[in-house]
């Protein structure tokens, strides 16, 4: 199993320009999030989902959106890309179905500057 | 929403000391407190969790205890490695699907 995926690895953006970040699980998981990294702030939840087609906002949602119309994949929108979006992105998915396995899964990260 | 926060941010111990981390968190109904380890330009994973009917919790080397009178949890690494150099994130959930995190503890062990 490769767990989570996601690409590209490495992005560079100019001010106002739009991308996608893609995520994929092989784990059959129910739930699925991404996270923005900065230094110094920890892991903040932009969006999530509970199942395919739906999703939900986290703790920092402006300036992005996400659609999941696979249960296997969890994409991520930036429609005008800012300065401040500048971050380490990751993903990560739980299974969602079992009470005893919260375990979030996370995926390797996409490195995003906006310049 | 849950609040979390995590003291100290930096932690400097020499090798074969204990290390401890503690955090904080706001929402009292929380019952899910994880701990994940992020090594230099790696993914965050999973080391350690406890729920809110277990006081602690212990694996090999790492500990983790829990006052839910408090509302703060604490890591606890013995004898530590240089392996054990790396970045922790507490978090603390009310629901099975949603973590809040702290800001993250750098350890960094002296050789």
């Amino acid at each position: 199993n490769a767990g989570v995926t996601q690409t590209p690895k490495f992005r560079v953006l100019k001010t106002g320009q739009s991308m996608t970040l893609l995520c994929a699980q092989d784990m059959n998981h129910e739930y699925m999030y991404w996270y923005r990294q900065d230094p110094g702030m920890g892991l903040r939840l932009i969006h999530y989902s509970v199942g395919e087609g739906t999703t939900a906002k986290g703790e920092v949602p402006d300036g992005y959106n996400v659609s999941r119309l696979k249960k296997q994949n969890f994409l991520l929108g930036l429609e005008s890309a800012a300065p401040s979006q500048t971050s380490v992105y990751f993903c990560a998915s739980s299974s969602g179905t079992s009470e005893v396995d919260y375990e979030q899964y996370f995926g390797p990260g996409t490195r995003l500057t906006v310049t | 929403g849950e609040n979390v926060e995590q003291h100290p941010s930096t932690l400097s111990v020499q090798e074969g000391d204990s290390a401890v981390i503690k955090c904080t968190y706001s929402d009292s109904a929380s019952n899910y407190f994880p701990w994940y380890k992020q090594e230099l330009g790696k993914r965050p994973q999973l080391i350690i969790d406890i729920r809110s009917n277990v006081g602690e919790k212990k694996d090999q080397r790492i500990a983790v205890t829990l006052n839910k009178t408090a509302k703060h949890f604490s890591l606890h690494i013995t004898e530590t490695q240089p392996e054990d150099s790396a970045v922790y994130f507490c978090a603390a959930s009310i629901s099975d699907y949603k973590l809040s995190f702290g800001a993250g503890t750098t350890v960094t062990v002296r050789a």
